[in-house]
């Protein structure tokens, strides 16, 4: 069984930075892409970002594009997400995800996130 | 880049009605689409992948149609435990993006 266990959240400045981690068991990680999603209190699921299995091609959604960063550690089986610059609507709990099949991308297993916020 | 509207936004049905989302998608993707349940509070759940496939464990009252630029999530008797809000969501390519979401109440 897969779990993915998300960490790193918590109370932000706008302007600040935040690093999340997702401690991953039960699949063989260096296979899969991995991303991060999140949502906003009372709304909708936003993608926010995807990695490749082994770290070398990464993507962004346009409102976090220069902000955050994806990275992975295959040895740690371990997923990252650097947010820098904050802002007020990047307050949302943040979804660590995994991919069906390798070939196949859509989410099948999903963390119990991690909230963040960012207020003054 | 791919925009995805989903429709209605919310509706309300008795338990054992026939539920029909619809998802369109502003450029055709193939079978690269995915539904997926999120009930209140909880986590969201993979329902149907690749259009029409049936996640392991789903309930076979799901059903999923559609391919290039239009796509249907249909529950067939609608159950108690079925209240939630579904999303569709394209997967072929970044950004991986999802539609609005339906919201679903009995």
């Amino acid at each position: 069984e897969v779990h993915l266990v998300e960490s790193g959240g918590g109370l932000v400045q706008p302007g600040g930075s935040l690093r999340l981690s997702c401690a991953a068991s039960g699949l063989s990680f260096s296979s899969y892409a991995m991303s991060w999603v999140r949502q906003a209190p009372g709304k909708g699921l936003e993608w926010v970002s995807t990695i490749s299995g082994d770290g070398g091609t990464t993507y962004y959604a346009d409102s976090v594009k220069g902000r955050f960063t994806i990275s992975r550690d295959n040895s740690r089986i371990t997923l990252y997400l650097e947010m820098n610059s904050l802002r007020a609507e990047d307050t949302a709990i943040y979804y660590c995800v995994d991919t069906l099949t390798p070939a196949t991308h859509a989410f099948e297993n999903w963390g119990q996130g991690t909230m963040v916020i960012v207020s003054p | 880049d791919i925009q995805m509207t989903q429709s209605p936004s919310s509706l309300s049905a008795s338990v054992g009605d026939r539920v029909t989302i619809t998802c369109r998608a502003s450029q055709g993707i193939s079978n690269s689409l995915a539904w997926y349940q999120q009930k209140p509070g909880k986590v969201p759940t993979l329902l149907i992948y690749a259009a029409s496939t049936l996640q392991s464990g789903i309930p076979s009252r799901f059903s999923g149609s559609g391919s290039g630029t239009d796509f249907t999530l249909t529950i067939s008797s609608l159950q108690p435990e079925d209240v939630a809000t579904y999303y569709c969501q394209k997967y072929n390519s970044a950004p991986q993006t999802f539609g609005q979401g339906t919201k679903v109440d009995i």
